[in-house]
């Protein structure tokens, strides 16, 4: 694996619960990604950053929020969980803003119940 | 805003057997396409095509990209049963396809 983290692997949560799930990576690349991948939809970006405290929306932001602190961590937060959250959700790192290749962490599978 | 779709979603070969897999996009702002190979959990790299780079090939597997038609092929000859994944495809800023699922028998 390309030096990226995610924690935790499995979470089982309820509706209306905060979760946080957290990205590390230990590659210094300049840009981080959530993506969430769901059957029938593939992987839809969620937040991505392109550096310390400069985050931006992707497709599917409503009812998620980011930080990035540090360079070499990212957040995801579902602020209030929800039925229609469950999925796998995937962390990405690259060193480059879109072009390029990028690094995917192994996954987190999320169901809220 | 971007669109990519990928076909088919759905893919039984035989070992031994040639896929041709489709990807077409629609981007406001056209800088690269990638493609992705995903067996168990994260998807891995596999190639990326831009305009000053239309065609690339790693083994048995390659893949063209046709920028007045808007679409890329993935192509893999001589398939095995490791070749069984989800390829996906994803277009500047990483819009994804849904992914093609391949299962390659023995």
């Amino acid at each position: 694996d390309a030096g990226i983290t995610q924690s935790p692997r499995h979470k089982v949560t309820e509706t209306g619960t905060p979760v946080t799930l957290r990205c590390h990576q230990t590659e210094n690349h300049r840009y981080m990604y959530w993506y969430r991948q769901d059957p029938g939809h593939g992987l839809r970006l969620i937040h991505y950053s392109y550096g310390v405290k400069d985050t931006d929306k992707g497709e599917v932001s409503d009812g998620y929020s980011v930080s990035r602190s540090k360079t070499e961590d990212f957040l995801l937060t579902l602020e209030s969980a929800t039925s229609s959250q469950t999925s796998v959700y995937f962390c990405a790192i690259g060193p480059t803003g879109g072009i390029g290749e990028l690094f995917f962490g192994s996954g987190t599978q999320l169901s809220v119940l | 805003e971007d669109k990519v779709v990928q076909s088919p979603l759905s893919l039984v070969v035989h070992e031994g057997d040639t896929v041709t897999l489709n990807c077409s996009y629609e981007v406001t702002n056209f800088r690269s396409l990638l493609w992705y190979k995903q067996e168990k959990k994260a998807p891995t790299f596999l190639f990326m095509l831009t305009s000053s780079g239309i065609e690339k090939k790693s083994g048995r597997l390659s893949s063209i990209l046709d920028k007045k038609e808007l679409f890329s092929i993935l192509n893999i000859t001589a398939t095995q049963t490791g070749d069984s994944a989800i390829y996906l495809c994803a277009v500047f800023r990483l819009t994804f396809g849904e992914g093609t699922q391949l299962t390659v028998n023995p």
